[in-house]
């Protein structure tokens, strides 16, 4: 089955600066790569997803990147914000498969004013 | 809010006992998802139903069980609960289209606590 690697598992950013969010990927037949957010108390919230065919995607402070060829893809904060410190989850599936979704294990992200 | 409601919040028992958390996904989504998060951890996948049939399982417990019900609406049953078993468990649930592809959505948790 695949196996999804996250790092780092911790990152802690001053206010402004930019935050850098690294996956691996083993299985080539995963082609959707979603990145979940998860605030305190709360559950994963979706906040930006990519499909296999496109390199990158941005969604205005937030973009990821995706390189098949290595099989890693990154989630890029910029401009960082204290509402941005949550739990940051990648994850990886195969789309037209009802494949089941293979989660990071997680990165803590502080953001200090 | 994602509009995938899960009950109870929290839950207390002891060990030995079993309990039922419920799911209500969301308004046209066909497809429900299981996750177990302990303390510190990842998401660990449980199982999947589409539209009443399981999908896909993951590493379920035989202790667990689970079902989606006509309405859509699923349950996950534990028992014979252990200390171990003390985790967050989410429910998410998607369109379950082939095209669209497979968007989550999640809810906001049971915290399961085995005393």
């Amino acid at each position: 089955g695949e196996n999804v690697e996250q790092h780092p598992s911790t990152l802690s950013v001053q206010e402004g600066d930019s935050a850098v969010i690294k996956c691996t990927y083993s299985d080539s037949a995963s082609n959707y790569f979603p990145w979940y957010k998860q605030e305190l108390g709360k559950g994963p919230q979706l906040i930006i997803d990519i499909r296999s065919n496109v390199g990158e995607k941005k969604d205005q402070r937030i973009a990821v990147t995706l390189n098949k060829t290595a099989k890693h893809f990154s989630l890029h904060i910029t401009e960082t914000q204290p509402e941005d410190s949550a739990v940051y989850f990648c994850a990886a599936t195969t789309l037209y498969n009802f494949n089941k979704f293979y989660f990071g294990s997680g990165t803590k992200l502080n953001v200090k004013p | 809010d994602s509009g995938v409601t899960q009950t109870p919040k929290h839950l207390i028992t002891a060990t030995g006992q079993r309990v039922t958390l419920r799911c209500s996904p969301r308004s046209g989504d066909l497809s429900v998802y299981w996750y177990q998060q302990s303390l510190d951890q990842g998401l660990q996948f449980l199982i999947q139903y589409y539209n009443g049939e399981e999908r896909a399982k993951g590493n379920i417990l035989e202790r667990f069980s689970a079902q989606q019900f006509p309405d859509l609406h699923s349950e996950l049953n534990l028992s014979s609960l252990e200390l171990g078993d003390s985790a967050l468990y989410f429910c998410a649930s998607s369109v379950g289209d082939r095209v669209s592809g497979e968007k989550l959505f999640f809810g906001s948790g049971t915290q399961l606590s085995v005393l």
